[in-house]
This record gives C-alpha cells, structure tokens and sequence, in this order.
C-alpha cells in the first residue's frame, strides 16, 4: 500500500517533444506528491509539487496533472531540451511527515537533439 | 530553494571499519533531517528520520545498531556507518524540509564504497 508505480522505466524523445512520465499510488493518505529530478551522481532536486486539491499545476515548460479518483498523477515536460536528460522521479509523502517521501522507480529520460 | 551540503562527497573505506556521513543545512535550521539511500539504477528507499534533541526513527529493516544517526545541532546530522561491509556500498543522500514544510531539499549525496 506504500508504493508508488511509476512508468515508463525509460524514455526517449526528440528535442522540441513533450515528454510524458505517469505514475500511481495506493496509500489514499497521500496529499503531497512532488516530481524529482536526479543527474548522475548528484542528489534529486525538487522540479515541481502538487497537493490534491487541485487538478493540474504548471511551471514553466513542467506540468503536473493529477486525478484524485484514479490515484494517479503525471509530469509532461513541454518543448523537451537536450538538458532535461536525466533520471526523474515521482515521490510521494503525507500524514504527519511530510518528509518521509516514497518514490517511484525512476524513468530515464533521454532528448536526442 | 533551501541549500543542504553533505560531506565527504565519496568516500572509500576497508570492510570492518566505520565511517560517518554529515548533513548540514546551510541557510536554514532543520529539526529533522531524513536519510536514503540508492543502490546504482535504483529508486531512493527512506533510512531513517533524524531529529534534533532525540532518538532518530528507523524504517522497518535498517538495522540501528549498524547505521548511527546524531542529530547534533539545528544545522547538523551525521550517519554513521559502523562495521562496513561491501554489501553497504551505495548512494547516501540527506534531506530536510524547508521552511514551507512540505518540500523536502535533499543534499548532493555521498557515495561510500567498501572494498
């Protein structure tokens, strides 16, 4: 009930493209879900969060979408740049520790220029 | 954003020895740090939750006797890892929340390998 899936493990996208990466939780006691995004040998950092109260939040060329009944939310990556190849997580975190995110497996996002 | 260092940034250590790990705030006082850890191409799994002034917590698994955590100061966290073996190699990363609470900045990580 702690998990989070994420998909697709992999991706490959073409400069200018959107990229697209989904995930879904179980733990209905979830209400905090940021998207991370990691390069080798560094620490994740945070790109964008969202809270269920609302359907969809954007920043800059990143979106997150987000439904509620389905458990499921999503990070598309508008105009999609060489730069943005990395390996991107979804987390999840909620109750009384905001701090003790789950996340999902990873997908590694690669933009052929 | 809140900034967290770590230190060493990599480190080597022989089988049977301990190493420690600290995680600083810079900018910002955290009462709570949390620590991961991540094997190569994998996902990040939660350690344990430090707190300032007290016991940290440990998640289900992660042996507290082997992986000490010190939360020294406001600003300060430190992992130990007592007795390494090769097995212990990986990615330790360090996390605390900003002052918004909700986002958690994580450190730049620090890879540990035990020959």
């Amino acid at each position: 009930q702690q998990q989070v899936k994420q998909s697709p493990q992999s991706l490959i996208v073409q400069k200018g493209g959107i990229s697209i990466i989904n995930c879904a939780y179980e733990n209905t006691a979830f209400d905090y879900f940021p998207w991370y995004q990691q390069f080798p040998g560094k620490g994740p950092a945070l790109l964008i969060a969202i809270r269920p109260d609302v359907s969809e939040k954007k920043e800059g060329r990143f979106t997150i979408s987000f439904n509620k009944s389905a458990k499921q939310f999503s990070l598309h990556i508008m105009d999609s740049q060489p730069g943005d190849s990395a390996t991107y997580f979804c987390a999840a975190a909620g109750g009384t520790s905001y701090g003790k995110l789950t996340f999902g497996q990873g997908t590694i996002l690669t933009v052929h220029p | 954003g809140a900034v967290v260092s770590q230190h060493p940034s990599w480190v080597i250590c022989k089988s049977g020895t301990s190493v420690k790990i600290e995680c600083r705030s810079l900018d910002f006082q955290a009462t709570t740090m949390f620590w991961y850890r991540q094997f190569p191409k994998q996902s990040l799994m939660l350690m344990a939750t430090s707190n300032e002034g007290s016991k940290a917590t440990y998640e289900q698994g992660v042996e507290k006797d082997k992986f000490l955590i010190n939360h020294a100061s406001l600003t300060l966290s430190t992992l130990t890892v007592t007795s390494a073996h090769p097995e212990d190699s990986s990615f330790y990363i360090c996390s605390a929340p900003g002052q918004g609470r909700l986002e958690q900045y994580f450190g730049p990580g620090t890879r540990l390998t035990v020959t």
